[in-house]
């Protein structure tokens, strides 16, 4: 089955630790998002890549890093320098490899961060 | 201004009643526009595209409004499993999508 697989589901990060969150994809998209959903908020943009080897940052990149060595992998990694970062962070692709949204996003499952 | 706003809700309805959403967006040359779905601690999922015309899936009907930059959804003869959160996406520039909070639909029997 073709997909969007974030791992873990759950992660416990402590106080000045990075962490990693992962996201695989097999639907041959191009292009690959970062979200963040905190509580009665919209989800905001943290970084996208449309292409390999290139990435821009979204509306709340700062304390987050990111790489797009291969098609299928976009890993999304919180520093110590997020101040905030217990939320719920969702993995999306562009379903067109045109660019254009027109079919929307396809999200993973989400991987909730919680800082113990 | 938001760049999408939603009522947040909830709203609370009976089995059966009818209810509509609403959404404002600011860019007044945004071209594509959805609402999705999300269920309690998951992932969103696309619910329908919106299209100039209006379209309707089953009891979901999206309406667009270019002149008053807002979006609506209806839905007919709710059930249990419409509960959930709606959100209102929005494309506003460089083919990325902003998405609302959300509106929180509660369907009682």
């Amino acid at each position: 089955d073709g997909g969007i697989t974030q791992s873990p589901k759950y992660l416990f990060r402590k106080e000045g630790q990075n962490v990693t969150l992962s996201c695989e994809q097999n639907l041959n998209h191009d292009a690959m998002y970062w979200y963040r959903q905190d509580p009665g908020q919209g989800l905001r943009l943290i970084y996208y890549s449309q292409i390999v080897n290139d990435f821009q940052k979204g509306d709340i990149a700062e304390g987050y890093s990111v790489s797009r060595e291969k098609k299928e992998s976009f890993p999304l990694t919180v520093t110590s320098a997020q101040k905030n970062p217990t939320a719920f962070y969702l993995c999306a692709t562009n379903a067109d490899r045109s660019g254009n949204v027109e079919l929307g996003y396809t999200f993973g499952s989400g991987t909730r961060l919680t800082v113990v | 201004r938001k760049e999408v706003e939603q009522d947040p809700g909830p709203f609370n309805v009976p089995e059966g009643a009818t209810v509509a959403f609403n959404c404002t967006y600011s860019n007044s040359a945004s071209q594509s526009f959805f609402w999705y779905r999300q269920d309690c601690r998951k992932e969103p999922k696309l619910l329908m595209s919106v299209y100039s015309s209006g379209n309707e899936d089953g009891r979901f009907t999206a309406q667009l409004n270019r002149a008053s930059q807002y979006i609506s959804l209806l839905i007919r003869d709710s059930k249990l499993s419409d509960s959930a959160t709606y959100l209102c996406v929005v494309e506003l520039y460089g083919n990325k999508l902003v998405f609302g909070a959300g509106t929180i639909l509660r369907v009682k029997s």
